[in-house]
């Protein structure tokens, strides 16, 4: 298997656009993640889907955030404006369902480094 | 709410010395517990996991991490290590009714010839 595949690997984009970050998960995984990666913060899982559906959106930051499942091999991560403070690694997960409640592994993408300038 | 704490955000050590990662939780129901290994410009994969049983669990590359209850700790460790094992390692809980992983704050490991 290929492993979770992110595009683009980097995005550099001015305030105010439209970024839209893509994930492929793992074949046969049901559970996919969006998490965001900074120096001050660390990793924060931003929402999470089960089957294509959203199951958490809880750490998603604002409404400039939004994110899609419409098939199981495919997720988006939207910013619309997307802003200077955005700038951050954007890591895609995806783990098989939770059979041991937690305690399955989640394979993380390579990831999307995004700088809002 | 849980939370992990990684003690140390960055450890030196010098090749084939042993080192030890240190990392502790919070949490007032039964977890379980990961360390992830982050290498330059790529995303996180598993080292190791505790879920049940035995409270030593050995990962890949050598390292391997001990479960202590009482102390709400979960140390990685590994005997001698390698310039390659130079990378950031993350610890995780997952909270067992929703399966979503709290991550500490990263270990930066350099190790140096």
């Amino acid at each position: 298997d290929a492993g979770v595949i992110q595009s683009p690997r980097h995005e550099v984009t001015e305030m105010g656009q439209e970024v839209t970050l893509r994930c492929k998960p793992i074949s046969g995984h049901d559970y996919l993640f969006w998490y965001r990666q900074t120096m001050m913060r660390g990793l924060e899982l931003l929402i999470y889907f089960n089957n294509n559906v959203p199951i958490d959106d809880s750490g998603m930051p604002e409404d400039r955030f939004s994110a899609k499942m419409p098939n199981a091999s495919f997720s988006t991560l939207k910013i619309q404006p997307s802003e200077p403070r955005d700038s951050a690694v954007y890591f895609c997960a995806s783990s098989l369902t939770f059979r041991l409640a937690g305690g399955e592994t989640q394979y993380f993408g390579p990831g999307t480094r995004l700088l809002v300038l | 709410a849980q939370s992990v704490t990684q003690l140390d955000s960055q450890v030196p050590v010098f090749e084939e010395a042993p080192v030890e990662l240190r990392c502790n939780y919070s949490s007032s129901v039964s977890v379980y517990l990961f360390w992830y290994v982050q290498y330059p410009n790529q995303g996180l994969q598993l080292l190791l996991k505790y879920l049940s049983g035995s409270t030593l669990v050995k990962g890949i590359n050598g390292f391997e991490a001990e479960f202590n209850k009482s102390q709400t700790s979960f140390h990685l460790r590994k005997p001698s290590v390698h310039i390659s094992d130079t990378a950031e390692y993350f610890c995780a809980v997952s909270d067992r009714g929703t399966g979503k992983l709290i991550f500490g704050q990263g270990t930066t490991l350099q190790v140096k010839p």
